[in-house]
């Protein structure tokens, strides 16, 4: 089974501190994606991988960056966590063309 | 760029009967890819089923089916014999050659026993 783990099911942050969320999956796929969910706009993509450092900006990648120093691992880094950051991150991975896989999802809370 | 539309932000449906949640999308690209998948209040997204747009045959997993229109760029999901379990968000995605990929915002489908 493909597993994909992140590393925290629930966080809780205060403005302005640097967060990091670590994503890893145990399947050799070549593409990894970060994702937030926020009611009523489904799911926005951050910044996806298709290989070991490097990276792409999806569609709502202001605020964030990534890291991928190993091809198992993905990280999300919120440099000064802000308030409007607070969501449900979610992290897959894929190899192309197929399906993504999910972990189970990070619920930020900003404060 | 690709647009991916789900229109019914909840349905309900009653158990043991079937339910369509429709999908429409927007490409220009001939090659492209269709998957579904359900979100269960747990949070984690489990892939349905796939279809691809040259597949000349309606894609099937199970009591999963996907009403492929390509004409009409739609591809909806049809869930046979509604069970309690299938109450969960869905989600349509789009993908095409150049890896650019969509997902809709979803329909929350409520089954009544």
């Amino acid at each position: 089974d493909v597993k994909v783990t992140q590393s925290s099911r629930y966080l809780v942050k205060r403005t302005g501190e640097k967060v990091f969320l670590e994503c890893v999956q145990d399947m050799d796929h070549e593409n990894m994606f970060w994702y937030r969910q926020d009611p009523g706009l489904g799911l926005r993509l951050i910044y996806f991988s298709y290989d070991v450092k490097m990276k792409e900006k999806g569609d709502i990648p202001e605020g964030y960056s990534v890291s991928r120093e190993k091809k198992e691992r993905f990280s999300l880094i919120l440099e000064s966590a802000s308030t409007n950051q607070t969501s449900m991150y979610l992290c897959a991975s894929s190899t192309n063309p197929n399906e993504q896989f999910f972990g189970p999802g990070t619920r930020l809370t900003v404060l | 760029a690709q647009k991916i539309t789900q229109t019914q932000p909840g349905m309900f449906v009653q158990e043991k009967e079937a339910v369509t949640l429709d999908c429409t999308y927007d490409t220009s690209d001939p090659s492209y890819g269709l998957f579904w998948y359900k979100q269960p209040s747990s949070g984690e997204m489990i892939f349905l089923i796939y279809q691809g747009s040259y597949d000349q045959q309606n894609a099937t997993e199970g009591r999963y089916s996907l009403n492929f229109q390509k004409a009409r760029k739609s591809a909806n999901l049809v869930i046979s014999a509604s069970q309690l379990g299938d109450s969960a968000m869905y989600f349509c995605e789009t993908r095409d050659t150049g890896n650019q990929f969509y997902f809709g915002t979803g329909t929350s489908l409520t089954v009544i026993p």
